[in-house]
């Protein structure tokens, strides 16, 4: 079975300031997505990364997929209090249809 | 419309009843997904099926089944509900360009 897992857990911070969220596992992912899911909703995907080492932006969110395809990290410049929500990163591993979800990190910016 | 509507959003049974969670798409993807939320555990997946004649288990599987009356429609059943099955549901579909689109969920509470 492949796990990911997702660091921190929860994050406060003001509005403004920068942050980056984490998304570690032992096994190889033929692609990784990221989720950002809102309390009451199903998760919507932000971006799917697919080579290693690969970077994507989407305005003020990055996403890097680590060269190795293990690992991912989102960063977030100057949150503002509409990028609260719960974001959740998830693989799929080689010849695998299947989606492997990490546990999530549960962001809250404050005004 | 939403392009994967789920019902009911929210229920609640008793324990030992029969209850079916429904879920349709107009995406037109052959592949669909049933995956259960609970706090702390992230999303875990129960079913999927890759077209109307193809149904595979999940992780989670044990205690729900699944019928795939259309490609447009995949309803998730408990067959004697526990409490344990208290969480939050999503049915999701995929195809290879647009990635996972899930839907809005639906809140089982069993009593």
């Amino acid at each position: 079975t492949q796990l990911l897992e997702q660091s921190p857990q929860f994050l406060s911070i003001q509005e403004g300031e920068n942050l980056t969220v984490y998304c570690n596992s032992s096994s190889v992912f033929s692609s990784l997505q990221w989720y950002r899911q809102e309390p009451g909703e199903g998760p919507v995907l932000l971006v799917t990364v697919v080579t290693g080492g690969e970077v994507k932006k989407l305005k003020r969110l990055t996403f890097q997929f680590g060269d190795a395809r293990k690992d991912s990290s989102l960063h977030i410049t100057a949150a503002q209090p509409g990028d609260t929500g719960l974001y959740l990163c998830a693989g799929t591993g080689a010849g695998s249809y299947q989606l492997t979800f990490g546990k999530g990190t549960k962001l809250s910016v404050i005004p | 419309d939403a392009d994967v509507t789920q019902t009911p959003r929210n229920r609640i049974t008793k324990t030992g009843k029969r209850i079916m969670l429904e879920c349709s798409q107009t995406k037109g993807h052959d592949r669909m997904y049933w995956y259960r939320q609970d706090p702390g555990l992230g999303l875990r997946l129960i079913y999927y099926s890759f077209d109307v004649k193809d149904i595979n288990k999940g992780e989670i599987s044990d205690g729900y089944s699944v019928s795939r009356q259309a490609q447009a429609k995949f309803s998730l059943s408990l067959e004697s509900a526990i409490p344990n099955q208290t969480a939050l549901y999503f049915c999701a579909t995929s195809d290879l360009r647009e990635g996972y689109t899930f839907g809005s969920g639906t809140r089982l509470t069993v009593v």
